[in-house]
């Protein structure tokens, strides 16, 4: 399968605080999604991704599809408990399967 | 519902014991898919319907498991013969089309086997 490496793994942060994270890739996709799953549910998409370079925002979040389209990257501005959760990066190269990063973990202390 | 949903959510097996985890699709989605997510893990894919025709099974990882969707609605993940390192939570998903960037997940089966 395909290789997706998030970074941090993991991320402990205060309430107010932007946060960052990024997935890389040794292939080049055509499409980058971010997931976020909450503790004991599924996955839920956050944003879509399309093409290089391209810079995409829903409410506080924002995301980058890579110039080389080997990554990602993930911001969060002024974080809330409910940003808790772990972040997936997402592509699906046949349009079919989904392959997933490994995931960062966020933690927000209030 | 509005959303997928799976059952049951949690379970329980001795190793050896066959089990049987169901997931209900969003009405009218005409893609599901099945992932499994270990411990500390992203999901990783199992197989892919679309209508009740299986038209890709590559994630399936041993001839233990099997899946079905015969009317092309409810869809089954059966593994039979349960091993330790079948203990993971089960995803199900499905979406509109295939080629879709949303697929809706469900809250998934967490299976333990002892």
């Amino acid at each position: 399968g395909q290789q997706l490496n998030q970074s941090p793994q993991s991320m402990f942060i205060q309430e107010g605080e932007d946060v960052s994270m990024n997935c890389t890739s040794s292939s080049i996709f055509n499409t980058w999604l971010w997931y976020k799953q909450d503790p004991g549910e599924g996955p839920v998409l956050l944003i879509a991704l399309y093409k290089a370079g391209e810079l995409t925002s829903n409410g506080r979040l924002t995301a980058q599809f890579g110039i080389t389209r080997k990554d990602s990257f993930l911001n969060i501005s002024a974080s809330i408990p409910s940003d808790v959760g772990i972040y997936f990066c997402v592509t699906y190269p046949t349009g079919n399967q989904f392959y997933f990063g490994t995931g960062t973990s966020l933690t927000v202390i209030p | 519902g509005a959303g997928v949903s799976q059952s049951p959510r949690y379970k329980v097996a001795k190793r050896g014991q066959d089990v049987a985890l169901r997931c209900d699709p969003i009405s009218g989605h005409v893609s599901l898919f099945w992932y499994q997510q270990a411990l500390g893990q992203g999901p990783e894919f199992l197989t892919y319907f679309q209508n009740e025709a299986q038209l890709d099974k590559s994630g399936l990882p041993s001839d233990r498991f099997f899946a079905e969707r015969p009317e092309g609605s409810v869809s089954t993940l059966k593994i039979q013969r349960t091993q330790q390192e079948d203990s993971a939570v089960y995803l199900c998903a499905s979406s509109f089309t295939s080629g879709s960037e949303t697929q809706y997940f469900g809250p998934g089966t967490r299976l333990l086997v002892l």
